[in-house]
């Protein structure tokens, strides 16, 4: 069964440069979220999308921007990045059907900043 | 302020033990309640999930058994074997909003041979 993509796997960048991981979710599903999730820690929300609208916001610096398009995949931008913005970051789907929502995560695309 | 307060942080079951994981949580409008297991590297996978509806909900060898009144579930995993190990994480949200998840901090179990 398809799951969801999550581009690119790891990733390293500099202080202060730009990154933007890409998500693909699974086929038919209208609902993407963003995690961010640190060393030994849960996973925290960041975003999520329904139908290529915003439908929640959580503890995403100004510094994160997100956006899901027509084909209903997601990019998540990251601009002037810091030390502290080094996770994994979780790209997650699902189909808004009712209560009790199944949501699939991806493996993740782990940030590095040096 | 964590949302959801989950117990213990680390836990070691020999193979075939009865591993049990708690949460609480004190929003009253949460209405879903999921477990997850990560796997170092990985994303976390839905394991079982229950609605407040339910007092236990038994999937295989894992059961959440729900306490609305107290504001607690827990996770069981009878029989627990070596491939269990990984971390678990409790999880609650709100049905018809925007649905995200928030996680509790996780318990890393260990189960020896």
């Amino acid at each position: 069964a398809a799951g969801v993509i999550q581009s690119p796997r790891h990733l390293i960048k500099e202080k202060r440069e730009t990154a933007t991981l890409k998500c693909y979710p699974i086929p038919r599903h209208d609902t993407v979220y963003w995690y961010q999730q640190g060393p030994g820690q849960d996973p925290q929300f960041l975003i999520s999308f329904y139908e290529k609208m915003q439908s929640d916001k959580g503890s995403i610096p100004d510094r994160f921007s997100a956006q899901q398009f027509s084909d209903y995949h997601s990019e998540l931008n990251m601009s002037s990045l810091e030390l502290g913005d080094s996770a994994l970051y979780f790209c997650a789907s699902s189909y808004n059907q009712g209560p009790g929502n199944t949501i699939y995560f991806g493996e993740g695309s782990w940030l590095t900043v040096v | 302020q964590q949302q959801v307060k989950q117990s213990p942080q680390s836990l070691i079951v020999q193979k075939g033990g009865i591993s049990i994981i708690n949460c609480a949580y004190e929003n009253t409008a949460f209405d879903y309640f999921p477990w997850y297991q990560q796997f170092p590297g990985k994303g976390p996978a839905l394991l079982i999930a229950i609605r407040p509806d339910v007092s236990e909900k038994k999937e295989g060898r894992f059961t959440i058994s729900f306490n609305k009144s107290a504001k607690q579930f827990s996770l069981h995993i009878m029989d627990s074997q070596p491939g269990d190990s990984a971390t678990y994480f409790c999880a609650a949200s709100i049905q018809g909003g925007s649905e995200k998840l928030v996680f509790g901090k996780g318990t890393k179990l260990t189960v020896n041979p």
